[in-house]
């Protein structure tokens, strides 16, 4: 079956710290792979994502690339700020039998940036 | 850009009664909506899909005449939450798949309590 696991959380930085959320999926076939970001009090917005081997998704300074070797989409950012605090979601799209392409998630890593 | 809502945000009900919560694509049409259901520390487990006009289609493990949903238009969902318990106490959160896009945009969940 196709699963995700990223790691536990949560995560405490300092302001400027690098960040590296870890993320490793099983699946058959070549699914597109996801970074959600949950800010408080709001829904999962889609963060960057990359749909084939090699692909490097980016957005707001944050960078992940599509590994098939390790499958991995490691989450990284050079210099984290205090916004960037927020519970972060690895995903991954497949398509099911019911002729849809449906997501499945890990379970979230909690980020706080400390000035 | 899209934006799905969710009413109510919060809401506290007695065992055995029922709760109704919507979600509402505001400025886009959705064939497809999706609602999942979070545990704490735990991924997004999606619960069903439904298609507008059509039957919902759940998940293994899911009752369907517990969690009824309805996808009259193509902007309304609605998952009702029948004789609820204190164990089906949990963040719904849904989704709704923009028709021209496909792109895939969440609410900002429930949090529903049973006592």
């Amino acid at each position: 079956g196709n699963s995700v696991t990223q790691m536990e959380g949560p995560v405490t930085l300092s302001e400027e710290a690098f960040l590296t959320i870890n993320c490793t999926y099983t699946a058959t076939g070549y699914p597109s792979l996801f970074w959600y970001v949950q800010y408080p009090g709001e829904g999962l917005q889609l963060l960057l994502k990359a749909t084939k081997a090699d692909d490097k998704g980016s957005n707001k300074g944050f960078e992940a690339t599509y590994r098939k070797e390790t499958t991995s989409f490691h989450l990284e950012k050079g210099s984290v700020q205090v916004s960037d605090s927020a519970v972060y979601f690895c995903a991954l799209s497949y398509f099911s039998g019911a002729g849809s392409y449906q997501l499945t998630f890990g379970k979230g890593t909690k980020l706080s940036v400390i000035p | 850009g899209a934006v799905v809502s969710q009413h109510p945000s919060r809401v506290i009900c007695k065992s055995g009664t029922s709760v109704k919560i919507e979600c509402r694509s505001l400025d886009f049409q959705a064939t497809t909506m999706f609602w999942y259901r979070q545990f704490p520390k735990k991924s997004l487990m999606l619960m069903a899909t439904s298609n507008e006009g059509s039957k919902a289609t759940y998940e293994q493990g899911v009752e369907k005449d517990k969690f009824l949903i309805n996808h009259a238009s193509l902007t309304l969902s609605t998952l009702t939450v029948t004789s609820a318990h204190p164990e089906d106490s949990s963040f719904y959160i849904c989704s709704a798949r923009e028709l021209d896009s496909l792109r895939q945009y969440f609410g900002p969940g429930t949090r529903l309590t049973v006592t």
